[in-house]
């Protein structure tokens, strides 16, 4: 079974509107956290932002949110007013065993490409 | 802000020589890793490696590949006889301890002819 899921292949969105690109995942280890990275058509992996999974509040960063539904595994990932400059690939990973039972290999999902229309 | 680098940027190789990837880790970072991108496809755990020695590796890591930090700066992925499915970006990543996120270097990318 897959431990990271995005079904969405792509997705587009106007420039200043919001966007939500969707992940699940798998685990049964109860120390986890989970991340989203953003690979511009440049290639470098950039951090956006991390989610453990004891903490209470959903995590932000600037326009970056992560809607963390623990229950239903699903660590979606929300743009708010979206710009050019966030058309690239975005990919949710996962590390588990936080509680120091792993070396902290992270496992990716496939990925959605978001567009963002002028 | 301190990052990681990556040398060389691009490697084009011919099909069963022998390649090594560079890295330079964050200086105060404790652990290392090696990711792969084929072309279109997901980010893939190939290694990590801590206190001098490998504490994880995929199937994908076989007899092929090796890590060695020679020295207390550079961290190396060496590629014994490419093949042509080796052809990837590769990625770096360091890491300061278990609760904090990797930092990714800018990636090599190997061809394989």
């Amino acid at each position: 079974a897959q431990k990271i899921t995005q079904t969405q292949p792509g997705m587009f969105v106007q420039e200043k509107e919001a966007v939500t690109l969707d992940c699940t995942y798998d685990t049964s280890d109860p120390s986890y956290g989970l991340f989203w990275y953003k690979q511009p058509s440049s290639g470098e992996m950039i951090f956006l932002i991390y989610q453990g999974s004891y903490d209470q509040q959903n995590a932000t960063e600037g326009r970056y949110s992560l809607n963390f539904q623990k229950a239903r595994k699903s660590a979606n990932l929300v743009i708010s007013a979206s710009q050019l400059g966030d058309s690239a690939m975005y990919f949710c990973a996962m590390r588990e065993g936080l509680d120091g039972t792993s070396y902290g290999k992270l496992t990716f999902g496939q990925g959605t490409i978001l567009t963002v229309h002028p | 802000e301190p990052e990681v680098t990556q040398t060389p940027s691009h490697q084009v190789t011919q099909m069963g020589q022998e390649v090594i990837l560079r890295c330079v880790p964050i200086s105060n970072h404790l652990y290392f890793y090696w990711y792969r991108q084929i072309l279109g496809q997901k980010v893939e755990f190939l290694v990590s490696f801590y206190n001098n020695e490998i504490s994880e590796k995929s199937e994908i890591f076989d007899d092929q590949f090796s890590v060695e930090r020679p020295d207390g700066s550079n961290f190396t992925l060496k590629i014994r006889s490419t093949k042509l499915e080796d052809s990837a970006m590769y990625f770096c990543a360091s890491l300061a301890d278990s609760y904090n996120e990797q930092f990714f270097g800018p990636g090599t990318r190997l061809t394989v002819l």
